[in-house]
């Protein structure tokens, strides 16, 4: 059963406007969220991360949103860039945890048209 | 600063033939470090996990071993491989608080 699930597969966004990408989790245990975005035949690469603590966490055009009651997160893209597009997995665990406690979704390809 | 190498980029091998991925960790000590796959419409697998030297913890029954012959050093291996073995390998590392870096990846295509 999946704990993580980013259920759009897919995202087709103009360019300048708004990327909209969204992950739900089933285990309120998990503390400690994060995006990673992962261009093809590359590692994925670290974008932004959010704990319990907080609801949003912004980091220039990026901006990571956190609902505790709904167990969803979504990362908001705005203006959404040619070079976002990428595949973007989201991922969660436990703050301060060790071995393997990062669960990710299956990942959500965005493709920005020009 | 950190650094990750993952070796080879791309590996292509006949079914049934051996397999040696290798990954290095620089800048830190006593990182945790993974060993994930990404397949078509799986997302990121988590394979194998370690703590430390010789500890080594399976997520996924599958026809891989991991090993960590030391500190800084993660091996994926096959003694046999399959065609369902193909894909896309990831060597990360962690200090378990601040989440992961990833390596840059290995396409393993099986023939």
């Amino acid at each position: 059963d999946q704990q993580v699930k980013q259920n759009s597969p897919s995202l087709s966004v103009q360019e300048g406007r708004i990327s909209i990408l969204n992950c739900d989790y089933t285990n309120s245990m998990f503390d400690y969220f994060l995006w990673y975005k992962k261009y093809p035949a590359e590692g994925p690469t670290f974008l932004i991360s959010i704990s319990s603590i907080k609801d949003k966490n912004e980091d220039g055009r990026f901006t990571v949103f956190l609902n505790k009651s709904a167990k969803h997160l979504s990362l908001h893209i705005v203006p959404s860039q040619p070079g976002d597009s990428a595949v973007y997995f989201c991922a969660v665990g436990n703050y301060g945890g060790s071995q393997g406690n990062l669960i990710f979704g299956k990942g959500t390809k965005l493709s920005v048209k020009p | 600063s950190q650094t990750i190498h993952q070796w080879p980029a791309t590996l292509v091998q006949p079914v049934g033939s051996p397999l040696s991925l290798e990954c290095t960790v620089e800048g830190t000590s006593n990182p945790n470090l993974y060993w994930y796959r990404q397949a078509a419409g799986r997302g990121l697998q988590l394979l194998f996990y370690s703590v430390g030297i010789g500890q080594i913890s399976s997520e996924v029954p599958q026809n891989l071993s991991a090993s960590r012959p030391q500190d800084r050093q993660f091996i994926l291996s096959s003694k046999k491989l399959l065609l369902s073995d193909s894909g896309f390998y990831l060597c990360a590392w962690s200090a378990g608080t601040y989440g992961y870096t990833f390596g840059s990846g290995t396409r393993l295509t099986v023939v």
